[in-house]
């Protein structure tokens, strides 16, 4: 059971170019999430999903795009890179509507 | 206004004493729920402990213990006989049942435990 599984674990990009983060989950979750930490701020939602087909913003979303097409996956893309997107990148999903989150180990993406 | 406070940017606890991590949260949801995530340095978050808005007992698990006060609104994480592997940061965090059930985290509590 491989849980959530994020990749790449690093990566580092140009200003302006795009990439994609991707996340998947093999426990037939419903919710799933994108934040980011940064120093001193906590983890900030990006953009959420209660269900395939259904998406929503969080906190943080410009600059950042999700689609959830299947129920295991749920990528986030970055449009144009900037260096303030610089951060570490979890993914995570839950069961239920008040269930614990299970977390991907994360991705450290740096912006030059 | 914040949703979730933690106001203790960082803490230290002798080895084997006891510690309370603060954490004040905010909602008119009458139906929700409050986490307390670890992370180590690895970087890895991990679940601790959950505590339900309706649950009549606070949560216990293991050496972990949430203390909720309902009406100050509070969900204190109480670590006892502290450990070194506890050194970490801890993360509280809260799910109303309204607004898309989103998971909201305060900004956290560095703990470092020393001998």
């Amino acid at each position: 059971n491989a849980g959530v599984t994020q990749t790449p674990k690093f990566q580092v990009l140009k200003t302006g170019q795009s990439m994609t983060l991707q996340c998947a989950q093999d426990m037939n979750h419903e919710y799933m999430s994108w934040y980011r930490q940064d120093p001193g701020m906590g983890l900030r939602l990006i953009h959420y999903s209660v269900g395939a087909g259904i998406t929503d913003q969080g906190e943080v979303p410009n600059g950042y795009n999700v689609s959830r097409s299947t129920t295991e996956d749920f990528p986030l893309r970055l449009l144009s890179a900037a260096p303030s997107q610089t951060s570490v990148y979890f993914c995570a999903s839950s069961w239920g509507r008040l269930g614990g989150y299970t977390f991907g180990s994360g991705t450290r993406l740096t912006v030059v | 206004a914040q949703k979730i406070t933690q106001t203790q940017p960082g803490m230290f606890v002798q080895e084997k004493e006891a510690v309370t991590l603060d954490c004040t949260y905010d909602t008119s949801d009458p139906s929700y729920g409050l986490f307390w995530y670890k992370q180590p340095s690895s970087g890895e978050m991990i679940f601790l402990i959950y505590q339900g808005s309706y649950d009549q007992q606070n949560a216990t698990e293991g050496r972990y213990s949430l203390n909720f006060q309902k009406a100050r609104k509070s969900a204190n994480l109480v670590i006892s006989a502290s450990q070194l592997g506890d050194s970490a940061m801890y993360f509280c965090a809260m799910r109303e049942t309204g607004g898309g059930n989103k998971l909201t985290f305060g900004t956290g509590t560095q703990l470092k435990v020393e001998l």
